[in-house]
C-alpha cells in the first residue's frame, strides 16, 4: 500500500500571503488529521477530519482551517503568514476516527517558510 | 506542566546496549499510547502501540505502559547505531478521536 502523501513537499511564502497544502491518505484509511511541528513547540495537534467532518479542533488560531473530501483527501488552509508560521506540517491519516487501537501514520510533511 | 513529558536527552549508549526511554503524561483519560522514531529532517515513523497495562515486545523493541503511575517506556535492546534518532511519545485520549499529544522528544545516540 502506498504511505501517506503530502503535497508540495517544500514551500517559500511571504508574509501576509495564504496558503493551501494538500494530504492524500492511506488508501482505506478515513481519518486525517494535521499537525504542525516546530523545535520551539514540537509536535502540535491543528485539526483531524472524518468524514469530510471537524472532529477535533487544536489550539490554534482561525487563520488556520482544513477541510477533506469525499475521498477523504484533506487540504489545510492558513491566511495571512506570519514568521511563526515557519514549520513542518504533518499529515497523518488512521484506519478509523474514533476506537482506541487505531493508528496513525504521517506522511513527509510540507516545510513551509514565511520570509 | 506539559501533558506528556520526556526527557530531551540526548541520550547515549553504546552499540549493543539497551537504551531505556521514559516519558510521563498527566491526563488520566489518557488511554493509547504510542512511540514514535523521528529521524532528523524526515517524518514521525511509529514503532510501538501500547493500550494496556504491561509489556509489548516487537523485535528489538518493548514498549511498557503503567497506567497507574502514568508512565510509558521504551526499550530498544541490542542498540545499533542506526537507532539514533529522536523517539517521540504520544498519547491519546479515550473519546478524543484520533488527537495525539506529543511529548518534546528523547534524542537517543548510539555510539560505536
Amino acid at each position: 500500500k502506498a504511505g501517506v502523501t503530502q503535497t508540495p513537499r517544500y514551500l517559500i511564502k511571504t508574509r501576509g500571503q495564504q496558503v493551501t497544502l494538500s494530504c492524500s491518505p492511506i488508501s482505506g484509511h478515513r481519518s486525517v488529521s494535521w499537525y504542525q511541528q516546530t523545535p520551539g513547540q514540537g509536535l502540535q495537534f491543528l485539526f483531524e477530519y472524518f468524514s469530510e467532518t471537524q472532529r477535533n479542533k487544536g489550539n490554534f488560531p482561525g487563520r488556520f482551517s482544513g477541510r477533506q473530501f469525499s475521498n477523504s483527501r484533506s487540504e489545510m488552509n492558513v491566511s495571512t503568514l506570519e514568521l511563526g508560521d515557519s514549520a513542518l506540517y504533518l499529515c497523518a491519516s488512521s484506519l478509523e476516527a474514533s476506537g482506541w487501537d487505531y493508528e496513525q501514520y504521517f506522511g513527509p510533511g510540507t516545510r513551509l517558510t514565511v520570509t | 506542566q506539559k501533558e506528556v513529558e520526556q526527557n530531551s536527552g540526548p541520550l547515549s549508549v553504546p552499540e549493543g546496549a539497551i537504551a531505556s526511554l521514559n516519558c510521563t503524561y498527566s491526563d488520566r483519560g489518557s488511554q493509547s499510547f504510542f512511540w514514535y522514531r523521528q529521524y532528523s529532517g524526515k517524518s514521525p515513523e511509529l514503532i510501538m502501540s501500547i493500550y494496556s497495562n504491561g509489556d509489548k515486545e516487537d523485535g528489538r523493541f518493548t514498549a511498557q505502559l503503567n497506567k497507574a503511575s502514568q508512565y510509558v517506556s521504551l526499550l530498544i535492546r541490542d542498540s545499533q547505531p542506526s537507532d539514533s534518532a529522536t523517539y517521540l511519545c504520544a498519547g491519546r485520549v479515550t473519546g478524543g478521536g484520533n488527537k495525539l499529544t506529543f511529548g518534546t522528544g528523547t534524542q537517543l545516540k548510539v555510539e560505536l
